[in-house]
């Protein structure tokens, strides 16, 4: 297993377009989490999946922002009616489920650009 | 809250020490560090919990007072390779399992 992938690295779309990323974990890992980065700033956190169930959600993430893991396997995020203050990078990490008390790193995607118009 | 970092920039020789610290306003359970180089991915490079168990880099070395609600990232004789942003992470509870706050980041520069 090659790591968390992440596709497209690079998106540049119209303000008002949709677009849709899609990150494929490693693939023993139940935990997947969706994160936003801009210039400057640490990761955020969105989303967070157990297996296909979507357990969290950020208030940082609006009502234009929906994420799936169908089969708890791959997740896609998607944004609609993208704003320029969309523009970021968005980041996918998975991680295993470890036992009570015990904290398992995460493994990052190396991200998706997304640039507004 | 997100946990503050400093200093927000290094920049040492080849072979010199620094240290990066990570301070929290609310009680941890862990802390998680990685670095990131421009571009690519944040990479994991350990966890201190509570206790005082540690989980990770072998060169690199941290401490984190759980009193204090800090930790301190020590990277000695620093090689070229160890350039990149240096991120502490707190945990955020969540449902059945946790996600990651961030700090702004401390950025490092090993000059030859």
């Amino acid at each position: 297993d090659t790591g968390v992938s992440q596709d497209p690295r690079h998106k540049i779309t119209k303000r008002g377009q949709n677009v849709t990323f899609r990150c494929d974990p490693i693939s023993e890992h139940n935990r997947l989490y969706w994160y936003r980065q801009t210039l400057g700033q640490g990761p955020e956190f969105l989303t967070y999946f157990q297996n296909e169930a979507q357990l969290e959600k950020s208030r940082l993430l609006s009502d234009r922002f929906s994420a799936e893991r169908p089969k708890g396997s791959f997740s896609t995020l998607e944004i609609q009616r993208t704003e320029q203050g969309d523009s970021a990078m968005y980041l996918c990490a998975s991680s295993s489920r470890g036992g009570a008390g015990d904290d398992t790193e995460a493994f990052f995607g190396q991200g998706t650009r997304l640039t507004v118009v | 809250q997100q946990p503050v970092q400093s200093p927000q920039a290094v920049i040492l020789r080849e072979g010199e020490d620094a240290v990066i610290n990570c301070s929290s306003s609310k009680a941890l359970y862990s802390v998680h560090w990685y670095r990131q180089k421009h571009g690519e991915a944040p990479v994991f490079l350990m966890i201190l919990l509570k206790g005082g168990e540690q989980k990770g880099h072998e060169k690199i070395s941290a401490s984190f007072n759980e009193k204090k609600q800090q930790s301190s990232l020590y990277l000695t004789a620093s090689q070229l390779s160890y350039s990149g942003t240096y991120f502490c992470g707190t945990e955020i509870g969540l449902n059945s399992g946790y996600a990651l706050n961030f700090g702004k980041g401390t950025s490092l520069l090993v000059t030859p």
